[in-house]
């Protein structure tokens, strides 16, 4: 039972366009949402982070917004560059837990 | 100066063999983890600990073994090796504050695999 899904397995956008990355999630529990970048052999970053008591987080060029009535969580990346190129991992989680459950990610390739 | 380090990086090994996977974080973290990424990509988590206890073990075969000797290292040890055992598997840790949530910081994942 998935939890925590990325639908998109992959996104191709043109350098200085918007990336729009999407994240759904069943558990109406998860209270707190993650996005982590993973390049090649890396072990997985922590991108941005938005509390449920929001429902818009920015970070510079990065902007979460979560939607909890229809249980979505997007990323929006403006103006996406060719250093953005990666995977995409939105995580959740829930107050009292440490676990963090992970989507399968997304492969972002910005094209220059 | 590396945050979390796993060591070794590749592992190819033989069904049945033991082996072990080592992870050191220098970030004064509290909370280490262990997780598995198999190759439809899941990222799943298998075993917890804080403070050197054990907080989360995923219904993971007891041939997984975490050990904690103190906050900054958490190894795996795997008993006879299994071919469905090949996979990345990625340590990570954090901070454990009761108020806030607190972002995994990870290591650069062993990629693990049974001939």
């Amino acid at each position: 039972d998935q939890q925590v899904k990325q639908n998109s397995p992959s996104l191709s956008v043109q350098e200085g366009r918007i990336s729009i990355l999407n994240c759904d999630y069943t558990n109406s529990m998860f209270d707190y949402f993650l996005w982590y970048k993973k390049y090649p052999a890396e072990g997985p970053t922590f991108l941005i982070s938005i509390s449920s008591i929001k429902d818009k987080n920015e970070d510079g060029r990065f902007t979460v917004f979560l939607n909890k009535s229809a249980k979505h969580l997007s990323l929006h990346i403006v103006p996406s560059q060719p250093g953005d190129s990666a995977v995409y991992f939105c995580a959740a989680t829930h107050s009292g837990t440490y676990k963090y459950i992970f989507g399968t990610g997304t492969r972002l390739k910005v094209l220059a | 100066d590396t945050a979390v380090s796993q060591t070794p990086k590749y592992l190819v090994t033989q069904m049945g063999n033991d082996k072990s996977i080592k992870c050191e974080q220098n970030l004064g973290h509290d909370t280490m983890y262990w997780y598995k990424q198999d190759s439809k990509k899941f990222l799943k988590i298998m075993f917890s600990y804080n403070n050197k206890e054990l907080i989360i073990n995923e219904t993971v075969p007891n041939r997984f073994s975490p050990k904690s000797p103190d906050k900054a290292h958490l190894n795996l040890h795997i008993n006879s090796l299994e071919l469905g055992d090949s996979a990345v598997y990625f340590c990570a840790s954090s901070r454990s504050d009761r108020v806030k949530y607190n972002e995994q910081f990870f290591g650069p994942g062993t990629r693990l695999t049974v001939l």
